[in-house]
């Protein structure tokens, strides 16, 4: 498998701030992430996926102004969420892809974002 | 484009009991894999069972197998003696192979719930 941290598990902020969420890969270098965002008793929609050391390719919908990816190591993303707004709140997902003979995604634990 | 279908959107089932999840898919792609993923209440997205399209041979995990029928485009999940921890969401999930990093297509998820 493959060990996924996220930081901060939860986190409460007020309209028009910015928030940062971290993805660690902790036991292997992982050039490609994935971000996921999931709705309340809805399944995981990709927002992005995040490349090591170039720009993040977005699904289609997702403003990228809003929604920065960073993934700056192979062991490190980072999502920020730009002048957040209470539409934002949600449940944030990230994956990390095993090549090899997994080929499997592996996920992070989540954030869950709440804007006031 | 690719499309996983989950039509149970609920399921009970007794604790020791057996019980299945189906799962369709399309696409037309030749070369792909499949998986079940597991959401429990804590929303950890936990990988139970993989399966590469060119196997013809089910997956097994312990107490979860897996019923692969490429021709039809069906890929059920099979939990034998069901414990309570299984309790949770059940996400089909459909992956190209590429050989390279590839989006998950998630079905709508299956919850399940066991009992005593």
């Amino acid at each position: 498998g493959a060990v996924v941290s996220q930081h901060p598990s939860r986190v409460i902020c007020k309209s028009g701030t910015s928030v940062k969420i971290e993805c660690r890969s902790l036991d292997f270098q992982a050039t490609t992430m994935f971000w996921y965002r999931q709705f309340p008793k809805q399944s995981l929609m990709l927002m992005a996926t995040s490349n090591e050391g170039s720009k993040a390719t977005y699904e289609q919908g997702v403003e990228k102004d809003k929604f920065l990816i960073n993934h700056a190591s192979l062991t490190l993303s980072t999502l920020t969420v730009t002048s957040a707004h209470p539409e934002d709140s949600s449940f944030y997902i990230c994956s990390v892809w095993r090549a090899g003979h997994t080929d499997t995604q592996y996920f992070g634990p989540g954030t869950r974002l709440t804007v006031l | 484009a690719q499309t996983v279908t989950q039509s149970q959107p609920e399921m009970s089932v007794q604790e020791a009991e057996t019980v299945t999840l189906s799962c369709t898919y399309d696409t037309s792609e030749n070369n792909y894999y499949l998986f079940w993923y597991k959401q429990p209440p804590s929303r950890q997205m936990i990988l139970v069972i993989r399966q590469e399209a060119y196997k013809q041979q089910n997956a097994t995990e312990n107490r979860f197998s897996v019923n692969f029928q490429k021709a039809a485009k069906s890929f059920s999940l099979k939990i034998s003696d069901s414990q309570l921890g299984d309790t949770a969401m059940y996400f089909c999930a459909f992956m190209r192979a590429t050989g390279t990093a590839s989006k998950l297509t998630f079905g709508t998820g299956t919850r399940l719930q066991v009992t005593l």
